[in-house]
């Protein structure tokens, strides 16, 4: 089983929808987490962090954390055609120094 | 310059070659990494420097060799590579420790190997 599932997608949808991205996880040690957006031939840059269980809200995204059922997610409203990139959910352990565990990523694309 | 700059960002090399990737960061971080990024799979850690000193190498292969003169510069070099080695090589570079989970990347260098 790998430590962090992701879907790879590719996952297409109309602007304005809402987007639902998940990770699941088998370590539970994992207390910081985190979801990157990588543009095509860009690197990844981060675009939420959340520290334990809850939610954290910036602008159209959402993230949850439900450390119960090691499950993570992002939500995208108002979704825009510049929202069409890879998404990374990531994740580390306290006393993890510098290693983070990275999902698959899930490619999306957002259609006029 | 700003951020993580890396060099060259496409290269094609067979397998008795030797080529080096360059990355630079100007953001005065004292923690570097390589990672390897192939289609369909999870970033891969490949090393990681903190103040010049590696502190990680996630058994990689010794035809891939590391190189961090200072806190700015990371090198890979790389000798007799497999047509499996091509990939997505990504340089990024944080503040010390990930406490806020922020790696700040480049561009990527996309190596094929023939």
């Amino acid at each position: 089983q790998k430590e962090v599932e992701q879907d790879p997608g590719p996952l297409s949808v109309p602007e304005g929808a809402i987007v639902s991205l998940n990770c699941t996880y088998s370590n539970s040690a994992f207390q910081y987490f985190m979801w990157y957006r990588q543009y095509s031939r860009k690197g990844p840059e981060l675009l939420m962090y959340t520290y334990s269980s809850g939610n954290k809200e910036d602008g159209r995204f959402t993230a949850q954390v439900d450390k119960s059922s090691k499950y993570i997610s992002l939500f995208i409203r108002d979704s825009q055609p510049s929202d069409s990139a890879t998404y990374l959910c990531a994740m580390s352990s306290t006393g993890g120094g510098n290693k983070l565990t990275f999902g698959t990523g899930t490619q999306l694309k957002v259609e006029l | 310059e700003t951020g993580v700059t890396q060099t060259p960002r496409h290269l094609v090399m067979g397998m008795t070659n030797k080529k080096s990737l360059k990355c630079e960061q100007h953001l005065g971080h004292n923690a570097m990494y390589w990672y390897k990024q192939s289609a369909k799979k999870p970033l891969e850690l490949m090393f990681v420097y903190n103040f010049k000193e590696q502190t990680e190498n996630n058994s990689v292969p010794s035809r891939f060799s590391p190189e961090c003169p200072n806190s700015s510069h990371l090198f890979l070099h790389l000798h007799t590579l497999q047509p499996e080695d091509s990939a997505l090589y990504l340089c990024a570079s944080s503040p010390g420790t990930l406490n806020t989970g922020e790696l700040f990347f480049g561009e990527g260098s996309r190596l094929t190997v023939l």
